[in-house]
């Protein structure tokens, strides 16, 4: 089945510093969403991606949809402490019925 | 907050034990998804009801089962509980069912079966 992979599992990263997290599907995604998880917390919807190649910026955050549909990343410009939190992708494949959610990368921030 | 409410927040039961999980999803939202969430496993969909029916199935135990009511709230019914199936169980509500619809998750039911 649908097999969505996301790396890497876990980050530390220094205040300030960059951070990027990947995404990668084993089929041809027709959209991707990310959401972000703070501790204690519950997912909240970031953005989706439906183009190949898009690109879509929200402040720091940069997010890729792959030519092919098949991956995307996350990248945070200039971390803060208020980015610490676990970020999922989530894809949904071309001809598919489901969300499927990748592992999540745990992001912490060292002030 | 997403809009979307669940209870109750937390759970304990015993083993063998069958609980009932309730979500109520945003106003005007008619797509209701379940989620299971444990520290191996990560965000795991369970299933989707829009409007009533049954949309999407992913990975629910043959021991789970949910349903939709006209009002559009939703129930998971989890039964025969076994220590494994200590988790967070996340609702989410969308507008519709369409593929692209962005998912508002609830706060979650922590379920502890001892």
């Amino acid at each position: 089945g649908q097999q969505v992979m996301q790396i890497p599992q876990y980050q530390h990263v220094q205040e300030g510093e960059d951070f990027t997290t990947y995404c990668n599907s084993s089929t041809t995604l027709s959209n991707i969403q990310w959401y972000k998880q703070r501790p204690g917390g519950h997912p909240v919807f970031l953005i989706q991606l439906v183009k190949s190649g898009e690109v879509k910026k929200q402040k720091r955050l940069t997010f890729q949809f792959g030519e092919a549909k098949k991956n995307s990343s996350l990248h945070i410009t200039a971390t803060q402490t208020t980015d610490v939190g676990t970020y999922f992708c989530a894809g949904r494949a071309e001809y598919g019925n489901k969300l499927v959610f990748g592992a999540g990368t745990i992001l912490r921030v060292k002030s | 907050d997403s809009g979307v409410t669940q209870t109750p927040k937390h759970l304990i039961t015993a083993t063998g034990q069958r609980v009932t999980l309730r979500c109520s999803p945003r106003s005007g939202d008619l797509s209701v998804y379940w989620y299971q969430q444990s520290l191996d496993q990560g965000l795991q969909f369970l299933i989707q009801y829009y409007n009533g029916e049954e949309r999407a199935k992913g990975n629910i135990l043959e021991r789970f089962s949910a349903q939709q009511f006209p009002d559009l709230h939703s129930e998971l019914n989890l039964s025969s509980l076994e220590l494994g199936d200590s988790a967070l169980y996340f609702c989410a509500s969308s507008v519709g069912g369409m593929d692209t619809d962005t998912q508002y998750f609830g706060p979650g039911t922590r379920l502890t079966v001892l």
